[in-house]
């Protein structure tokens, strides 16, 4: 039984660097979400994509992030010049949608990346 | 907007005994709640769900919580703590409009501990 993976799972970086994080998905499953969890924090919504299609995205996603889902399987989140304020656990899940909307989708997560900003 | 409200940060309870966290929701739909277990360095598991129907909801490991509606909350409970139930607690509500569909809002979460 193959789950959400993501890599690296923890990256240490220089302020200023740019950084990419990578999510692949449970297979066949057609939403794909990025969440962002600080210390003491629960995991806060960044965005998401229904297939290859970015469907919203947070206020707290900077200009200097971007994430893409290319034909609609991995996903990538960038994020360009860090800031020590970007550090923080960045969580993947994703779900399959029902085309039935009277049935949530369950969102299943990765084991997370790591990110400290020197 | 939705939120969720987890009260106290932190439980801790004996081997065997009752666990009782809380979540309180607020929501403009009918909504769907979720709990999650994370344990240091991890991801989020799921422990169970309510969307429609019974509002006693079992979930994995033992856990179970009830919708309700008039109190607008969904506690967690298990009749008997074991010391591998020590981990950090999430409570979830879902989004149900529009393009906000399915995104998740989170408590700030319980920490769990469990002495012998």
């Amino acid at each position: 039984d193959t789950g959400v993976s993501q890599d690296p799972r923890h990256k240490i970086t220089k302020r200023g660097q740019n950084v990419t994080f990578r999510c692949d998905p449970i297979s066949e499953h057609n939403r794909l979400y990025w969440y962002r969890q600080t210390l003491g924090q629960g995991p806060e919504f960044l965005t998401y994509f229904q297939n290859e299609a970015q469907l919203e995205k947070s206020r707290l996603l900077s200009d200097r992030f971007s994430a893409e889902r290319p034909k609609g399987s991995f996903s990538t989140l960038e994020i360009q010049r860090t800031e020590q304020g970007d550090s923080a656990m960045y969580l993947c899940a994703s779900s399959l949608l029902a085309e039935a909307k009277s049935r949530t989708d369950t969102q299943y997560f990765g084991p997370g990346t790591r990110l400290t900003v020197l | 907007a939705q939120s969720v409200t987890q009260l106290g940060s932190h439980v801790s309870v004996s081997e065997g005994a009752l666990v009782l966290l809380r979540c309180n929701y607020s929501s403009s739909v009918p909504p769907y709640l979720f709990w999650y277990v994370q344990y240091p360095n991890q991801g989020l598991q799921l422990l169970l769900k309510y969307t429609t129907g019974a509002t006693l909801v079992k979930g994995i490991n033992g856990f179970e919580a009830e919708f309700k509606k008039s109190e607008t909350s969904f506690h967690l409970t298990k009749p008997s703590a074991h010391m591998s139930d020590a981990a950090e607690y999430f409570c979830a509500v879902s989004d149900r409009s529009g393009t906000s569909y399915g995104k998740l809002t989170f408590g700030q979460g319980t920490i769990l501990t469990v002495h012998p």
